[in-house]
């Protein structure tokens, strides 16, 4: 059965302190990692990592998969208030219907 | 934005009820998902779509039932509401092979 694991499961910080968020997995077949931020209402898309694309970047935001270790981390530095949420660690493995798991997420609150 | 639309965004209804949430998206894609969601919790499959005619049930056992008679529209139905069915109920797509999941705003569902 695919399982993912993420971890802390919550975490305070300050404004403008860096943050790393921990996923790791087991899963059939892997095909990607998927990375959404949860706000109050749907989770909304952040990465995308494949064997082809291990690390991408978005301004404050970045993830790095270990293909080895069967894990990824997501960055944050100079968090704002802005970035509390649930972020949601997803994987997915191959299958006609790319069956798609999420872990529990990281419930992350800034703090002025 | 999400092209993928829930209705209604919450419901509160009494126990022995038939209640449909609505799923429909714009993206003209062939896979659809249905998750259930509790406060904390992780994401869990109740119910897929490859596509039209095509539904199949999830790792979650769920007594809700659905439909794909149309690609855009993927309605689940629940013919005698229970206060264990209290969740959040969030609808996704999914195009291409290797595509990250749209959910939409999902449908928060209280049975009294």
């Amino acid at each position: 059965e695919d399982k993912v694991v993420q971890s802390p499961l919550s975490l305070v910080v300050h404004e403008g302190d860096t943050v790393t968020l921990n996923c790791s997995y087991e899963v059939t077949n892997f095909r990607s990692l998927l990375w959404y931020k949860q706000e109050k209402k749907a989770p909304t898309f952040l990465f995308m990592l494949t064997s082809s694309g291990i690390e991408k970047k978005s301004g404050r935001l970045s993830s790095i998969l270990d293909k080895k270790e069967l894990s990824s981390i997501l960055n944050i530095t100079a968090t704002q208030t802005g970035d509390s949420a649930i972020y949601l660690c997803a994987v997915s493995g191959t299958g006609g219907y790319q069956k798609v798991t999420f872990g529990t997420g990281t419930k992350l609150q800034v703090i002025p | 934005e999400a092209d993928i639309y829930q209705t209604p965004r919450y419901l509160v209804i009494g126990t022995g009820k038939k209640i449909t949430l609505e799923c429909s998206q714009t993206m003209g894609h062939d896979k659809m998902y249905w998750y259930q969601q509790d406060p904390g919790m992780e994401l869990h499959l109740i119910h897929y779509s490859y596509g039209v005619n095509s539904t199949e049930k999830g790792d979650l056992s769920s007594e809700s039932t659905v439909s794909r008679i149309r690609t855009e529209h993927f309605p689940l139905t629940l013919e005698s509401a229970r206060p264990s069915h209290t969740s959040q109920y969030l609808c996704a797509s999914r195009g291409v092979v290797n595509s990250p999941l749209h959910f939409g705003n999902g449908t928060r569902l209280t049975v009294t």
